[in-house]
């Protein structure tokens, strides 16, 4: 079965200052997506960044991006220059290639941008 | 467009009763999904639709929860006979062609439930 661990439950990070999420995961298939989610307090699940199993070059969105190592099945996400805003529950999500895309979900990381 | 829409935003209910949480989705996205995240079990996934077809429905906890999708849009997750342990947020998403990439999901803001 695949899982997915983000084993750091609480990050904090000074404003302007860069913070890496970590995520891993566990899968024995060869082609999959991974995600980063971020949910403020209004409870709305917003995607930050996908990346395709099959694709080599790590995705970059703005000042989000990832550091995927698919050998060591770790999927980190990189915030340079926080903002205030990007205080919320990260969450990494897993999902298969097949036409069921059901999200499997790491437990999520709380963080705290400090003024 | 729009996105994704639930209703109602926040719900109580006695133990025992039947509620009724409602998705529509992205218009056009054919997939649709409906998660849960409780506090103590972080998200969890419940079933998944492909069209008014759920193909996989392996993640219901129970058979007091069903759900239906009609005409390819609308969604309806029912909850009989709730219990205290069904308090939770219950998130919807949906998929496929025009907005976004097939395995994009697109959230609503989600129904919270609460049984007292």
């Amino acid at each position: 079965a695949q899982t997915v661990t983000q084993s750091q439950p609480e990050m904090s990070v000074q404003e302007a200052e860069t913070v890496t999420l970590s995520c891993t995961y566990d899968t024995s298939e060869s082609d999959y997506y991974l995600f980063w989610y971020k949910q403020p307090p209004s409870r709305q699940m917003i995607l930050v960044i996908r990346q395709e199993a099959y694709k080599q070059q790590n995705a970059t969105e703005n000042r989000f991006s990832v550091n995927f190592q698919k050998a060591a099945k770790s999927f980190s996400l990189k915030i340079s220059d926080s903002q205030l805003g990007d205080a919320a529950m990260y969450f990494c999500a897993y999902s298969l290639g097949d036409s069921n895309y059901q999200l499997i979900w790491g437990a999520g990381t709380k963080l705290i941008i400090k003024p | 467009g729009a996105g994704v829409s639930q209703s109602p935003s926040n719900k109580v209910t006695e133990k025992g009763k039947d509620v009724e949480l409602r998705c529509d989705p992205i218009s056009g996205h054919t997939a649709l999904y409906w998660y849960r995240q409780s506090l103590g079990q972080g998200l969890e996934f419940l079933i998944y639709f492909q069209g008014n077809s759920a193909p996989d429905k392996s993640g219901l906890p129970s058979d007091r929860f069903s759900a239906e999708r009609t005409g390819g849009s609308v969604s309806t997750l029912t909850i009989q006979r709730t219990q205290q342990e069904d308090s939770a947020v219950y998130l919807c998403a949906s998929s496929g062609p025009g907005q976004g990439s097939p395995y994009e999901q697109y959230f609503g803001p989600g129904t919270r439930l609460t049984v007292t």
